[in-house]
């Protein structure tokens, strides 16, 4: 089992340049979350996908952030355009609906480190 | 708004000493907590869940309803033991995890 799968691991851009991240969740979980961690904070959530369905997106900023989950397994992550405040780690982790999520928790990816400069 | 404060940012102690992290945190209904850890150069990863009052690697939490905490113990900590700390809170309407600010742990040999 790989686990969550994230790519890439690092990514430096400069600003107001366009960047994705990639997100393989564990198979069979149908729950897939984005958050990000802003450098000496805990992660923060921006999107929640139940299958190909965003059901909580509201932490996410839609004026340069998009999100996708198609075929309800892999998902992506778009910045466009970058912002120096966007650089931060973007975490990925899913959950089955078959083990309860406030039992269990999540499964992290090991996320992508950005830096905007 | 629910809550999670994790008052340390920063724990040293040494090795063969107890360790406690302190977690707090603020919710309307019947809390669900986690402690995560993140070791250098590792994902983030779950350390214990309250509702299944469990020992990880010598670590336990108690959910005190009362004083709102949940604090991560280990009576001798390890070198090993070095890392990043996460309490959440499964914030059960919004179906997410939210998390505090982590404490980093460092044990001296």
């Amino acid at each position: 089992e790989a686990g969550v799968v994230q790519s890439p691991r690092y990514k430096i851009i400069e600003k107001k340049q366009p960047v994705a991240f990639w997100c393989n969740p564990i198979s069979g979980h149908n729950t897939l979350y984005w958050y990000r961690q802003n450098l000496g904070q805990g992660p923060e959530l921006l999107i929640r996908y139940e299958n190909e369905e965003a059901v909580d997106d509201s932490q996410l900023p839609k004026d340069r952030f998009s999100a996708e989950r198609l075929k309800g397994v892999d998902s992506t992550l778009k910045i466009q355009p970058a912002e120096l405040g966007d650089s931060a780690v973007y975490l990925c982790a899913s959950s089955s609906r078959l083990l309860s999520s406030s039992n269990y928790g999540y499964t992290f990816g090991s996320g992508t480190r950005l830096t905007v400069v | 708004a629910q809550r999670v404060t994790q008052p340390e940012k920063l724990l040293s102690v040494f090795k063969g000493a107890p360790v406690e992290l302190k977690c707090n945190y603020s919710y309307s209904g019947s809390p669900e907590l986690f402690w995560y850890v993140q070791y250098s150069r590792q994902r983030l990863q779950l350390l214990l869940r309250h509702i299944s009052r469990e020992s990880i690697k010598g670590f336990t939490a108690d959910l005190n309803k009362g004083e709102t905490s949940f604090h991560l113990k280990k009576p001798f900590a390890q070198e090993e033991d070095s890392a990043m700390y996460y309490c959440a809170l499964y914030e059960k309407g919004a179906q997410k995890l939210v998390f505090g600010q982590g404490t980093r742990l460092t044990i001296n040999p």
